[in-house]
This record gives C-alpha cells, sequence and structure tokens, in this order.
C-alpha cells in the first residue's frame, strides 16, 4: 500500500522556469490538496481538490495551476518560478473533504534560484 | 480570520521527562475542532490529538494530552515520559466544523536529549 506518492523529492529550478509536482495516491480518497511548507509560516494551503474534474483555491493559489483529471493523480504546476517558491511542499488526501486524518506524502523540497 | 499561534519555535526535554507545548488561537466560533500533528525528520505528518470544542473533557492518547482551555482560546499539548522517536517539528491546527479547512500553526520543533 503506496498511500501518497510525490514526485521529485527534491529540485532546483531556475527563475522562470516551470515544472509540475506530481502527486499520486492509491487510497481512492476524493479529496486532495497541497500545501507549502515554509520556516516561520506553517503549512499553508495552496489549492485543493474534493473530487475528479473539481478544484479551488487555498490561501496562496498565486503563481500554481492544478487540475484533476483522476481520483488518483493530482499535479501541481509552476509556471514561472519565482525565487518566493522555494519551499517544501506537500500533497495530502482524506476520506473526507477537509478531512483531518491526512494522508501526506514524503514532501518535494524545491529551490528556485 | 481564524489564526493559529504557536510561539515556541523551539523546545527541548529530556528523555523520560514531561514537555509542554503551547497554542493559542483565534475564533468566532463557538464549534470548532483542534489538533495536533507530528512531523518527524521523515517529513510525514501524523495526527497525535483531537479536541472536539463543545467537549469539557481534556483528549488523551497515551502519552499525549491536551490542556484545553476554551475561554482563554488555548490549545497545549502534554508529552508525558518523552522518548527519542518524539523528536519532531508539531503543528497546531484548527478547523472550524467538519467541512471546513484546517488551518495550522507556525510549527514547534521538539529536541529530546539523552
Amino acid at each position: 500500500n503506496a498511500g501518497v506518492t510525490q514526485t521529485p523529492k527534491f529540485q532546483v529550478l531556475k527563475t522562470g522556469q516551470s515544472m509540475t509536482l506530481q502527486c499520486a495516491q492509491d487510497m481512492n480518497h476524493e479529496y486532495m490538496s497541497w500545501y507549502r511548507q515554509d520556516p516561520g509560516m506553517g503549512l499553508r494551503l495552496i489549492h485543493y481538490s474534493v473530487g475528479a474534474g473539481i478544484t479551488d483555491q487555498g490561501e496562496v493559489p498565486n503563481g500554481y495551476n492544478v487540475s484533476r483529471s483522476t481520483t488518483e493523480d493530482f499535479p501541481l504546476r509552476l509556471l514561472s518560478a519565482a525565487p518566493s517558491q522555494t519551499s517544501v511542499y506537500f500533497c495530502a488526501s482524506s476520506w473526507e473533504v477537509f478531512g483531518e486524518k491526512l494522508f501526506f506524502g514524503s514532501g518535494t523540497q524545491l529551490s528556485v534560484l | 480570520a481564524q489564526t493559529v499561534t504557536q510561539s515556541q519555535p523551539e523546545m527541548s526535554v529530556q528523555e523520560a521527562e514531561t514537555v509542554t507545548l503551547s497554542c493559542t488561537y483565534d475564533t468566532s466560533e463557538s464549534d470548532y475542532y483542534l489538533f495536533w500533528y507530528k512531523q518527524p525528520p521523515s517529513r510525514q505528518m501524523i495526527l497525535v490529538i483531537r479536541q472536539e470544542a463543545y467537549k469539557q473533557q481534556n483528549a488523551t492518547e497515551n502519552r499525549f494530552s491536551v490542556n484545553f482551555q476554551k475561554a482563554a482560546k488555548s490549545f497545549s499539548l502534554k508529552i508525558s515520559d518523552s522518548q527519542l522517536g518524539d523528536a519532531a517539528m508539531y503543528f497546531c491546527a484548527y478547523k472550524p466544523g467538519t467541512a471546513s479547512k484546517l488551518t495550522f500553526g507556525t510549527g514547534t520543533r521538539l529536541q529530546v536529549t539523552l
């Protein structure tokens, strides 16, 4: 049982580059979400999805794009990377919409130079 | 807007001792939920304990217990008989009702020493 799988684990980008962080879960969870974790800021919600074809913005959505074409996958796209997007990114899923029993991936450490 | 404040960026405790992590929150809601999450070095987040605001009794999970002071909007986590495996980042979180998003605090890094 893989749970929530995030790739890559580490990534370095140059300012202006684009990339996609992958997230997949094998638990048939309807709810999936993306957080960023920054020192002194805690975890902040970027985007979330309550099911295939349905996405919505969280607290800090600017500069990021998401889609949910299947229940399993919820990729996060950085359109034009900026140094302010240097962070650790976590994907999380749960049975319930906005459920507190979140299953987190192991994170992606992203540096934008 | 709801806010969650953890005023202790770092804490240290000796093995087998007890430590308390602080959390305060601000809300105008009467029905809400509070949580403590643990993030070990592996970065996987683990739900440690859950408290429902309408329950006066403090939640307990083995060595982990909370001190929930609703009037003071305070929600501290007590870890008894600390173990090396308790070393982690701990996040306090708030949710105003079952169908609402979680708001996380800034985290407290706990170090456990021999």
